[in-house]
């Protein structure tokens, strides 16, 4: 089993549509959480990190932590074409141990 | 500049070559990483600086040698590469504090072919 594991899609949604994109880890010890975005020719942007079970908004964007479900979301609403990218969730215990999901790219149809 | 920079964004390489990645982070940040990425693979960790201690993962090859002359400054040495180490290879640079990590900030990568 991998330590965190990613649907890699691809996604595609209207115009307006929430979106939940979702990554499952393994190891109870995990405790850093991020969604990375990344645009076509681009490195990873941080869009979120968090290190507590709950919920965190930001603009259109809210991630989801379960720690007891070892479970982990990002929401988008209203999504935009310019929310096409892909999306890579990292978790791990220590800020040398991240692991990062293989990403899911979704793509926003106008 | 602002952020961290990357260069050269695209090299082409032979086997037998000897050459250098670059990146630099103007964000004052106390930690620097190199990763690489390849096609429909998670990224990869390859080095770590952390508060100019070097953390090694300890599957990365030999002919990739990394150096850290100072906190804003990485360099990734290439020596007699192989085909498949064909990939994009991204810096960052964290600001990590009490154990803490507060999210990467990652350059926009080499993307390095092996002919």
């Amino acid at each position: 089993q991998k330590e965190v594991e990613q649907d890699p899609g691809p996604l595609s949604v209207p115009e307006g549509a929430i979106v939940s994109l979702n990554c499952t880890y393994s190891n109870s010890a995990f405790q850093y959480f991020m969604w990375y975005r990344q645009y076509s020719r681009k490195g990873p942007e941080l869009l979120m990190y968090t290190y507590s079970s709950g919920n965190k908004e930001d603009g259109r964007f809210t991630a989801q932590v379960d720690k007891s479900s070892k479970y982990i979301s990002l929401f988008i609403r209203d999504s935009q074409p310019s929310d096409s990218a892909t999306y890579l969730c990292a978790i791990g215990e220590s800020a040398s141990k991240i692991i990062f999901g293989s990403g899911t790219r979704l793509s926003i149809r106008p | 500049e602002t952020g961290v920079t990357q260069t050269p964004r695209h090299l082409v390489m032979g086997m037998t070559n000897k050459k250098s990645l670059k990146c630099e982070q103007h964000l004052g940040h106390n930690a620097m990483y190199w990763y690489k990425q390849s096609a429909k693979k998670p990224l990869e960790l390859m080095f770590v600086y952390s508060l100019e201690e070097r953390v090694e993962n300890n599957s990365v090859p030999s002919r990739f040698s990394p150096e850290c002359p100072n906190s804003s400054h990485l360099f990734l040495h290439l020596h007699t590469l192989q085909p498949e180490d064909s990939a994009l290879y991204l810096c960052a640079s964290s600001q990590e504090a009490l154990g803490l990590n507060y999210g990467y900030t990652f350059g926009s990568g080499t993307r390095l072919t092996v002919v």
